[in-house]
């Protein structure tokens, strides 16, 4: 079964260091979320791309989150300067088209921990 | 505003015990449902889903979910857990109005042999 991937699974960085995500998702998924999992709490969308372009960063902290997915395949998450408040799970998913009616596929995760 | 409640945080079993798991959503209009699962150490996998047809959906693993309208319900059954069972499992929605896709808080479950 085809799956998302994600890199790095773990990341310990300084508070105000930058860091940076990927995604590559299930290939010929139009549709690509980055969610963020802070412990004990449900996943919260931070941005959502239809190819390459972004129909929702809402919930994006846009001070210093970055998004980007030129190509309209893999997607990079960053984050510039780290805090102690964004340690948490990243994970990318992605599915066919738009939420209605389509399933959304998740990857592994990317485990951020900030010191 | 639209939420997803799910009001068991925690729940304690033991093997061949029967669940159920309550998740609750804010609005009335037209949703669809899922039920997702993440075993420890594991990404989220998907348990089920409701898009139309009959309320009552059978998953994988012999999970099943009822969509009861009138009462903004979507909860998750097991008429007997195992203990490969533990896990979190989170209720999600769409709500059509906005197109976005709300998570629970999640549900942490234990089982124990």
């Amino acid at each position: 079964e085809a799956e998302v991937a994600q890199s790095p699974r773990y990341k310990i960085t300084e508070k105000s260091q930058a860091v940076a995500f990927w995604c590559d998702p299930i290939s010929g998924h139009a549709t690509l979320y980055w969610y963020r999992q802070i412990l004990g709490q449900g996943p919260e969308l931070l941005v959502q791309f239809q190819d390459e372009s972004v129909v929702d960063d809402s919930q994006l902290p846009k001070d210093r989150f970055s998004a980007e997915r030129l190509k309209g395949v893999d997607s990079t998450l960053k984050i510039q300067p780290a805090e102690l408040g964004d340690s948490a799970m990243y994970l990318c998913a992605s599915s066919q088209d738009s939420y209605s009616g389509n399933t959304i596929y998740f990857g592994e995760g990317s485990w951020l921990t900030v010191v | 505003a639209q939420s997803v409640s799910q009001h068991n945080h925690h729940v304690i079993l033991s093997e061949a015990a029967s669940l159920e798991l309550g998740c609750n959503y804010s609005y009335g209009g037209t949703v669809n449902l899922f039920w997702y699962v993440q075993y420890p150490g594991q990404h989220l996998q998907l348990l089920l889903k409701y898009f139309s047809g009959d309320p009552l959906v059978k998953g994988i693993k012999g999970f099943e979910a009822e969509f009861i309208k009138s009462k903004f319900s979507f909860n998750l059954r097991k008429p007997s857990v195992q203990w490969s069972d533990t896990a979190e499992y989170f209720c999600a929605v769409n709500f059509y109005n906005t197109d976005k896709l709300i998570f629970g808080t999640g549900t942490r479950l234990q089982v124990f042999p």
